[in-house]
C-alpha cells in the first residue's frame, strides 16, 4: 500500500486556475471512482473538499472541482484566492481490507 | 452536527503503549453504515491512515502497523479507542479521529475530523 503521488508544490496568482494531480495505480485511483480531496490549513484539521471524484460537500465553494482519468485524479481550483493557500491531500479507496490510502500532499501557494 | 475530539497523553516514552480516545457526538456507532477512523500526521509530513472501526464491530488496519494497533468502540459512551504498542520516536505525530461519511457517498471519505492531538515519543 504505497502513498499516492502528488506534486510537492503548486502556485498561482489570484484569479488564476491551478490543478493538482494525484497519481496511483489500477488498484486504487484507477480501480474505483472513490477519490477524495482534503484541504488543510497550518495547525488545523483536514477538511473534505471533494468526494467520489467530483462531488462537493455542502458549503464547499464551486471553485473547487475534481476529475479522474485512468490512474490519475485531479483537483482544480479556479479563481484562486488567498484563502486557498493550504496543503491539499488526495485519498482513494484501495480494497475492503485496507480501504484508505492518502497522497503525499501538495502545498498550494497564492503568489 | 457531528463533532469528534481526541484525548490522550501528549508524551510517551519509547516502548510504551499509547492509548487514545475519540469522543464524538452527533451520530451513533450502532447505526448501520457508520464508521470512525484514525489518521496520523508526523510534523511536516503527510497524512497516514491507521485504522477504522465499523458499526458492526468490523475492523480494518493499516498493513504496515497492523501488529501494533487495536481499535475498539464503546457505543454507550460514544467513544472509540486506539491503542498502539511499542511506541518509537518515529511515531511522533498529530493523531486525528474522523467520521466515515456514508450517507451520500460510495467512497466513504472522512468527514468531519477531530482537531487532532499531538503525541511526542521521547525518553
Amino acid at each position: 500500500q504505497s502513498a499516492l503521488t502528488q506534486p510537492a508544490s503548486v502556485s498561482g496568482s489570484p484569479g488564476q486556475s491551478i490543478t493538482i494531480s494525484c497519481t496511483g495505480t489500477s488498484s486504487d485511483v484507477g480501480g474505483y471512482n472513490y477519490v477524495s480531496w482534503y484541504q488543510q490549513h497550518p495547525g488545523k484539521a483536514p477538511k473534505l473538499m471533494i468526494y467520489d471524484v467530483s462531488n462537493r460537500p455542502s458549503g464547499v465553494s464551486n471553485r473547487f472541482s475534481g476529475s479522474k482519468s485512468g490512474n490519475t485524479a485531479s483537483l482544480t481550483i479556479s479563481g484562486l484566492q488567498a484563502e486557498d493557500e493550504a496543503d491539499y491531500y488526495c485519498s482513494s479507496y484501495t480494497s475492503s481490507s485496507t480501504p484508505y490510502v492518502f497522497g503525499t500532499g501538495t502545498k498550494v501557494t497564492v503568489l | 452536527q457531528i463533532t469528534l475530539k481526541e484525548s490522550g497523553p501528549t508524551l510517551v516514552k519509547p516502548t510504551q503503549t499509547l492509548t487514545l480516545t475519540c469522543t464524538f457526538s452527533g451520530f451513533s456507532l450502532s447505526t448501520s453504515g457508520v464508521g470512525v477512523g484514525w489518521i496520523r500526521q508526523p510534523p511536516g509530513k503527510a497524512l497516514e491512515w491507521l485504522a477504522l472501526i465499523y458499526w458492526d464491530d468490523d475492523k480494518r488496519y493499516s498493513p504496515s502497523l497492523k501488529s501494533r494497533l487495536t481499535i475498539t468502540k464503546d457505543t454507550s459512551k460514544n467513544q472509540v479507542v486506539l491503542t498502539m504498542t511499542n511506541m518509537d520516536p518515529v511515531d511522533t505525530a498529530t493523531y486525528y479521529c474522523a467520521h466515515r461519511r456514508y450517507y451520500d457517498s460510495s467512497g466513504y471519505p472522512f468527514d468531519p475530523w477531530g482537531q487532532g492531538t499531538l503525541v511526542t515519543v521521547s525518553s
